[in-house]
């Protein structure tokens, strides 16, 4: 079956440590995103990719890195410079960014700061 | 200004009444526009999209476009308890590089 997958659903991080959350899909999609979401709250945009090895800062970049090495990837990572890391993460995909602009998306990590 | 603006709710309607939800935007050169839901803990999932003027229908739903005002809205006819979850508004940046999303609104549908 197409579709996004993510890993881990949950995990448990410590203060100062680096974590990375997988973002794998076989939709075929060019664009690929990451989104932040706090209880009670939207979703912001942290980084986007539309093509491998090209990508894009959203809206609250700082503190996160991405790389996009193949089509189907787009691991993020957390840093000990993300000051604030507890939340609920989306990653998503569509054909491509400003084309029909649907999302698909994973079920979503959720990090928790020990 | 919030570049998509949504009123956080809750929204509380009574089964099998109209539920009105409202999203207003800033970038008058956006060109799509989308509703998902999203249930308490889950994904968002994709209900309606929008790109011209006017009305579309879809079953129970109904996404409404006023461009010239800048506003877009969701109505869900013959509500039921199902329906209670988060709605998000959504519209792409008129770069059409990125998407971006309402705080969403919070339905609720009492039996």
């Amino acid at each position: 079956d197409g579709g996004i997958t993510q890993s881990p659903k949950y995990l448990f991080r410590k203060e100062g440590q680096n974590v990375t959350l997988s973002c794998e899909q076989n939709l075929n999609h060019d664009a690929m995103y990451w989104y932040r979401q706090d209880p009670g709250q939207g979703l912001r945009l942290i980084y986007y990719s539309q093509i491998v090895n090209d990508f894009q800062k959203g809206d609250i970049a700082e503190g996160y890195s991405v790389s996009r090495e193949k089509k189907e990837s787009f691991p993020l990572t957390v840093t000990s410079a993300q000051k604030n890391p507890t939340a609920f993460y989306l990653c998503a995909s569509s054909i491509s960014v400003g084309g029909s602009g649907e999302l698909f998306f994973g079920e979503g990590s959720r990090l928790t700061v020990l | 200004q919030k570049e998509v603006e949504q009123n956080s709710g809750p929204l509380s309607v009574p089964e099998g009444a109209i539920a009105s939800l409202n999203c207003t935007y800033s970038d008058r050169g956006s060109q799509s526009f989308f509703w998902y839901r999203q249930y308490s803990g889950k994904s968002p999932e994709l209900i309606m999209f929008i790109y011209s003027n006017g009305d579309k229908e879809d079953g129970r739903f109904t996404a409404q476009l006023n461009k010239a005002s800048q506003y877009v809205s969701l109505l869900i006819r013959d509500s039921q308890p199902s329906d209670s979850a988060t709605y998000l508004c959504a519209v792409t940046a008129s770069s059409a590089s990125k998407i971006i999303f309402g705080s969403g609104t919070r339905l609720s549908i009492r039996p």
